[in-house]
């Protein structure tokens, strides 16, 4: 059965630090990947997503993730943190079934310092 | 151009009553989804529909209904609601076909008590 994985529950940077959030995924085919961000009393918004080609993605806000099939990951990045990034974060894979089914991690909050 | 509403916004029932939550697009969308978000478990697929009168189970359908009589309207009802059903729900729609990007509704708040 198709899983995600996102082993870290917090994560707290400070502003203008580099940031990696971390996604392992369980798929049998190659996967339709995604990134969305949940800011505060919202809905979630698409960061980027990956379904075949160049494995480096970029998306909006300045993300970046990396899809690595040896490793089953499809790790967030991006290279200053702003404190307007202060959000909780949800990897997903699309699920078999064609119809456009996501299987979401648990999520990450990250807190942003001053 | 809306995009995806729900209504209400936050909600509190007593156990045993029921009730409909609203979701509407208007972006012409075949699929649309219902999700329910709890602490620690992401989001979790409750139903979802390819069209106008097809609907089918997701991942945790137990005490949920839903129907599509139009393309825009998908309702998620709760015919007895339960303590378990405290969530955060949200509404998603999408072309079908390969993965496209989901857009998801603001949300709705429902405690069970």
């Amino acid at each position: 059965a198709q899983s995600v994985t996102q082993p870290d529950i917090h994560i707290t940077v400070s502003e203008g630090a580099s940031l990696e959030l971390r996604c392992n995924y369980s798929y049998g085919a190659t996967p339709y990947l995604f990134w969305y961000v949940q800011s505060p009393g919202q809905g979630l918004q698409l960061l980027l997503k990956y379904f075949s080609g160049d494995t480096l993605v970029q998306g909006i806000k300045g993300f970046e993730a990396e899809f690595k099939r040896s490793q089953s990951s499809f790790n967030l990045r991006k290279p200053s943190v702003h404190w307007s990034d202060a959000a909780e974060y949800f990897c997903a894979v699309g699920a078999s079934g064609g119809y456009n089914k996501l299987i979401f991690g648990a999520g990450t909050r990250l807190a942003v310092h001053p | 151009n809306a995009g995806v509403t729900q209504t209400p916004k936050f909600q509190v029932l007593k156990t045993g009553q029921s009730m409909t939550l609203q979701c509407a697009q208007d972006m012409n969308h075949e699929y649309m989804s219902w999700y329910r978000q709890d602490p620690g478990m992401g989001l979790r697929l409750i139903h979802y529909s390819v069209g106008a009168g097809i609907t089918d189970q997701g991942e945790v359908p137990n005490g949920y209904n839903v129907s599509r009589s139009t393309t825009e309207d998908f309702p998620l009802r709760l015919l007895s609601a339960a303590p378990s059903q405290t969530s955060v729900y949200f509404c998603a729609s999408s072309y079908t076909g390969a993965p496209n990007e989901q857009f998801f509704g603001p949300g709705t708040r429902l405690t069970v008590l």
